[in-house]
């Protein structure tokens, strides 16, 4: 069975600071696909990033990034110079590789607090 | 830019009462779920339907829940006999295959009272 973890329940920054969100996730499959959602104050869940299993690059993009570490099964998440704007509730999700309708599996979510 | 929408927006209902909850995918997706979430907590997964059939359900989705897609644009999540329980913020989303992002609509939040 999958099962995502993240042990941060929140977090509160000051404008500018970089936050970084654990993420760690557990699966049987050699295949899977992690995710990174937001959910802002007004409860929509907004789509961040995409990463496959067989690709650790880790990459930038904007002002997110994530470090992917299979080895650890970990799939951290970095927002850098925090804004106001940023505060939210993250869930990352695991998806793994199967036949047809791959449902996501959320973490319990880190809420983001940014103060101006 | 194409979205999932859902309606409405805040359903009350009373216990017992039957509800539909109603999405419209993104149109040129394949892949459809459900998805709850009771206030404050996790999402979790109900339901996955592909070609006209359901695919995965959880165990939370029992005989009380079902799943249809009646014409080419609708898919609707019905609740028999509502329980307390079920009050949560229900989610529907998409995706055009497998192994790419769900796309979620703005939710229904439902209050069973």
């Amino acid at each position: 069975a999958q099962k995502v973890t993240q042990a941060q329940t929140e977090i509160s920054v000051v404008e500018k600071e970089d936050v970084t969100l654990d993420c760690v996730y557990e699966t049987r499959d050699t295949t899977y696909y992690l995710f990174w959602y937001k959910q802002p104050p007004s409860g929509e869940l907004v789509f961040l990033i995409r990463r496959n299993s067989f690709d650790e690059q880790n990459e930038i993009s904007g002002r997110y990034s994530w470090n992917f570490q299979k080895s650890t099964s970990s799939f951290n998440f970095t927002i850098t110079a925090s804004q106001v704007v940023d505060s939210a509730v993250y869930f990352c999700a695991l998806s793994e590789n199967k036949a047809a309708g791959n449902k996501l599996t959320f973490g319990g979510g880190t809420r983001v607090l940014v103060k101006p | 830019e194409p979205e999932v929408t859902q309606t409405p927006s805040h359903q009350v209902t009373q216990m017992g009462q039957e509800v539909i909850l109603r999405c419209v995918p993104i149109s040129n997706h394949l892949y459809f779920y459900w998805y709850r979430q009771i206030l404050g907590q996790k999402v979790e997964f109900l339901v996955s339907f592909y070609n006209n059939e359901i695919s995965e359900k959880s165990e939370i989705f029992d005989d009380q829940f079902s799943v249809e897609r009646p014409d080419g644009s609708n898919f609707t999540l019905k609740i028999r006999s509502t329980k307390l329980e079920d009050s949560a913020m229900y989610f529907c989303a998409s995706n055009r295959g497998d192994y790419n992002e769900q796309f979620f609509g703005p939710g229904t939040r439902l209050t069973v009272l």
